[in-house]
């Protein structure tokens, strides 16, 4: 079963710097999707970005980046320049392209608070 | 586009009561999702569907809970009757092929007292 592992439950960092949340994932696929999604005190849940396995480029959008590592099954996030507006929960998650397509699953989440 | 619709925003209701959360997808989005999360569980998909059609209703915990989706631009999650461990946020999301993503509601807290 593919699972999904966010191993910082909380983190902060002050307004304009740069901060990594991690992501880890369990799979035996090879052709697979990852997204980060953010969830605010809104609750609504905002993708972020996405990554295909296939593509060894790493998504970049704005100031949203990841750090895609195939071999050791890693997908992090990093933010730089963080915004009060980050201020979030953070989940990562995970979708093979076949089997059962459409079940993204999701990691615990990390919540990141930015300080002024 | 409004974004997915859901509806009530939120919801209490006493236990063994019947509760309707209702969800509109975003219009051309041929798949529609039923998600629940908690502190304890996280974010559990529950049923979801493929031209209105339900292809995977593993997630669902109990007989107890029924999803439809009578049309394209229509769903509802049914739970009766309501038990207070049913009390979660209960998103729907929907989406063009799924690997682009999905668009999710802003949800439906459930409280079941």
């Amino acid at each position: 079963a593919q699972t999904v592992t966010q191993s910082q439950p909380e983190m902060s960092v002050q307004e304009a710097e740069t901060v990594t949340l991690s992501c880890t994932y369990d799979t035996s696929e090879s052709n697979y999707y990852l997204f980060w999604y953010k969830q605010p005190p809104s609750r609504q849940m905002i993708l972020v970005i996405r990554q295909e396995a296939y593509k060894q480029q790493n998504a970049t959008e704005n100031r949203f980046s990841v750090n895609f590592q195939k071999a050791a099954k890693s997908f992090s996030l990093k933010i730089s320049d963080s915004q009060l507006g980050d201020t979030a929960m953070y989940f990562c998650a995970f979708m093979t392209q076949g089997g059962s397509q459409g079940n993204l699953i999701f990691g615990k989440g990390t919540k990141l608070s930015v300080k002024p | 586009d409004a974004g997915v619709i859901q509806s009530p925003r939120h919801e209490v209701t006493e236990m063994g009561q019947e509760v309707t959360l209702r969800c509109k997808p975003i219009s051309g989005h041929d798949y529609l999702f039923w998600y629940r999360q908690t502190m304890m569980r996280g974010l559990e998909l529950l049923i979801y569907f493929n031209n209105n059609v339900p292809i995977d209703d593993s997630g669902m915990p109990e007989d107890r809970f029924s999803a439809k989706m009578p049309n394209a631009s229509f769903s509802t999650l049914k739970i009766q009757p309501s038990e207070p461990r049913d009390s979660a946020v209960y998103f729907c999301a929907s989406s063009l092929p799924v690997l682009y993503g999905y668009t999710f509601g802003s949800g439906t807290r459930l409280t079941v007292v």
